[in-house]
């Protein structure tokens, strides 16, 4: 069974552009979260979604957005990229609504120059 | 919201000791405790959980305790070993509210040297 993929793996944008991100859940699963890990701040939740719909949302300003497709497959997007965006940036899924642990992507390590 | 702290944030053991992390958390309604570990360059993964009506699982050589009333849970790891060695972080989340959804509140992690 194919685990959580996310890509690309690894990425360098310029201050000012805007990127985008994949994720490709675990078949079955339903449930996208998404997570910026910095050294200074940990792992740090963006937002969730489930069943196309956005579920929850971190304390992110709205440069950060995502979205969820139809096959649980899902994007984030961030807009005027500043230096301080230049992080490690994790999906994880899981089965469905409150289902304990999540299996994690390997992540997208995203720098900003 | 939820807010969890761990501790220590490093933590350099001799091969075949044991190594205690505690974390602690503020929302009285969480019911599901994680812990993950991650390697240097790799995903975090999944190495044991407790729900709040356990007051300890134990899984060969990690166990992890909660105590409900201080709001705390710490885990375990008995004969350390070389390949111990990673960043260890701990999670809370309400498991009940559907509307809570799927969102993890983690600790800021706990660096593990295991030394030979």
């Amino acid at each position: 069974k194919a685990g959580v993929t996310q890509t690309p793996r690894y990425l360098i944008k310029t201050r000012g552009q805007q990127v985008t991100l994949s994720c490709s859940p675990i078949s079955g699963h339903r449930s996208v979260s998404w997570y910026q890990q910095t050294p200074g701040q940990g792992l740090q939740f963006l937002f969730e979604y489930f069943s196309e719909t956005q579920r929850n949302k971190g304390n992110f300003p709205g440069r950060f957005s995502g979205r969820q497709f139809s096959n649980s497959r899902s994007e984030m997007n961030v807009s005027t990229l500043e230096l301080g965006d230049s992080a490690l940036y994790l999906c994880a899924s899981s089965l469905e609504q409150a289902v304990y642990g999540y299996t994690f992507g390997s992540g997208t390590r995203l720098t900003v120059v | 919201g939820e807010n969890v702290e761990q501790h220590p944030s490093t933590l350099s053991v001799q091969e075949g000791d044991s190594a205690v992390i505690k974390c602690t958390y503020s929302d009285s309604a969480s019911n599901y405790f994680p812990w993950y570990k991650q390697e240097l360059g790799k995903r975090p993964q999944l190495i044991i959980d407790i729900r709040s009506n356990v007051g300890e699982k134990k899984d060969q050589r990690i166990a992890v305790t909660l105590n409900k009333t201080a709001k705390h849970f710490s885990l375990h790891i008995t004969e350390t070993q070389p390949e111990d060695s990673a960043v260890y972080f701990c999670a809370a989340r309400n498991a009940v509210v559907q509307a809570a959804g799927n969102k993890l509140t983690f600790g800021g992690g706990t660096r593990v040297l295991v030394k030979p």
